[in-house]
């Protein structure tokens, strides 16, 4: 168990939904980070907050968006979903930003558009 | 892209023997990284090695590292069937923002 919670573990939606992704980090970091794991693109890094702001981007859609709130728990917003958006969404979390921070995964959200 | 490349994709060995898998990159680096996933799961945190480290162990395992052809490999010694899992290398150039490879799938056969 890394500690890093995330909600739902699965989620079906039809095309056009939104839906939102929660992750509450491990206790005491204040990096979160999130990635889409799909089978044509791979694991790819989408965007990262530290302490309520964000911090960097990756390869996220505009129709996605994220955010950190004060108790340090995140969402991801995914909203006009196309069979595409069909990925396992990871959080993950670090206690702070600098490099080499061991970044801690939980087990991801499934998401299914169908 | 800044995502490497691993190889081989598929990896199949008998219990006790070692697996070696290769990762590339294409951009400067901080650090390199190597994570385990169980099917499906969430991925878990092996090793890091940093640029100016060319080889590290910890247990079992023992990466190398050749910033000049910008490659890694892993070393899994006396495999287990519970070491079947993909395993991906991750690069970091700096903002400790991972850029995952294609991962190697092993499979342990008992």
């Amino acid at each position: 168990d890394s500690g890093v919670t995330q909600t739902p573990k699965h989620l079906i939606t039809a095309t056009g939904q939104r839906v939102t992704l929660r992750c509450s980090p491990r206790s005491g970091d204040l990096s979160v980070y999130w990635y889409q794991q799909s089978l044509d693109q791979g694991l790819q890094f989408l965007i990262q907050y530290y302490n309520g702001e964000e911090r960097a981007k990756g390869n996220i859609l505009e129709r996605f968006s994220a955010q950190q709130f004060p108790d340090l728990h995140s969402e991801l917003n995914l909203s006009s979903l196309e069979l595409g958006d069909s990925a396992l969404y990871f959080c993950a979390s670090s206690v702070g930003p600098s490099s080499g921070n061991t970044i801690y995964f939980g087990e991801g959200s499934w998401l299914t558009v169908v | 892209s800044q995502q490497g490349e691993e190889d081989p994709q598929a990896l199949s060995i008998q219990e006790g023997e070692n697996a070696t898998m290769n990762c590339s990159y294409k951009t400067s680096i901080n650090n390199l990284q190597w994570y385990r996933q169980n099917s499906g799961r969430g991925l878990v945190h092996l090793i890091l090695i940093r640029s100016n480290e060319r080889e590290k162990h910890s247990g079992r395992l023992r990466v190398t590292l050749d910033t000049s052809k910008k490659s890694s490999s892993l070393l899994i010694t006396a495999s287990r069937a519970a070491d079947t899992a993909s395993y991906f290398c991750a690069t970091d150039a700096g903002a400790n923002n991972l850029f995952f490879g294609t991962g190697t799938r092993l499979t342990v056969i008992p």
